[in-house]
């Protein structure tokens, strides 16, 4: 069966720090992967998609950047952190276009 | 207007009931549909997927869709505590596009 790793599960960083989340998928191939942010009361906002090792789709100017160095594995990073970059962030993956999407666990994010 | 609108509750029922969540979306041209559980500080869990209208069971879970008025629900039978969260809906609206309502938090009590 398919799961999501998703790490660390809570995360407390310094404004300006960088800061890599990592996602993996084990039990599939060439899944769909995402990134989300939710916040209290707004939902889930879209950042990143991929469809393959290499292709990233941004869809929220941020300062925040996705790379998928292996076909299951999907990494989010920043360079320098900004008080509005705290959250919850979630990956996720979904096997074929136009099916559901399956959700990790998330990584409560706190800049300070 | 939003694309999905979600009531954000809380809800709060006894232990037992039948709950009622609802979500109401704006575009004809949604196919696809679904529902999460996501308990606190956790990622949201699929409890039901689905394309057609009428309704899809599983187990104490109905989901059932209207695209004639764009209204879609969940039911839950013989509630319990166990599933007091924040439950989301979800339609896709293009490839590799969800759209989530912003969750309706249900409590049920003992």
């Amino acid at each position: 069966s398919q799961t999501i790793h998703q790490w660390p599960a809570t995360l407390v960083q310094p404004v300006g720090s960088p800061l890599s989340l990592e996602c993996t998928v084990e039990g599939t191939s060439n899944p769909n992967l995402y990134w989300y942010r939710q916040a209290a009361g707004r939902g889930l906002q879209l950042l990143f998609y991929s469809v393959g090792i290499g292709q990233i789709s941004s869809e929220v100017p941020q300062n925040l950047s996705a790379s998928r160095p292996q076909d299951r594995q999907f990494i989010l990073s920043s360079k320098k952190l900004l008080l509005s970059d705290s959250g919850f962030y979630l990956c996720a993956w979904e096997g074929q276009p136009n099916t559901e999407a399956f959700f990790g666990q998330g990584t409560r994010l706190t800049v300070v | 207007q939003k694309e999905v609108e979600q009531d954000p509750g809380p809800l709060s029922v006894p232990e037992g009931a039948i709950v009622s969540l609802n979500c109401t979306y704006s575009n004809s041209a949604f196919q696809y549909f679904m529902w999460y559980r996501q308990y606190s500080r956790k990622g949201p869990e699929l409890l039901m997927y689905t394309y057609s209208s009428g309704n899809k069971e599983d187990g104490r879970f109905t989901a059932q869709v209207d695209k004639s008025s764009k209204y879609i629900s969940l039911f839950i039978r013989d509630s319990q505590p166990s599933d007091s969260a924040t439950y989301l809906c979800a339609v896709i609206s293009g490839t590799y596009k969800y759209i989530f309502g912003t969750g309706t938090r249900l409590k049920v009590l003992a």
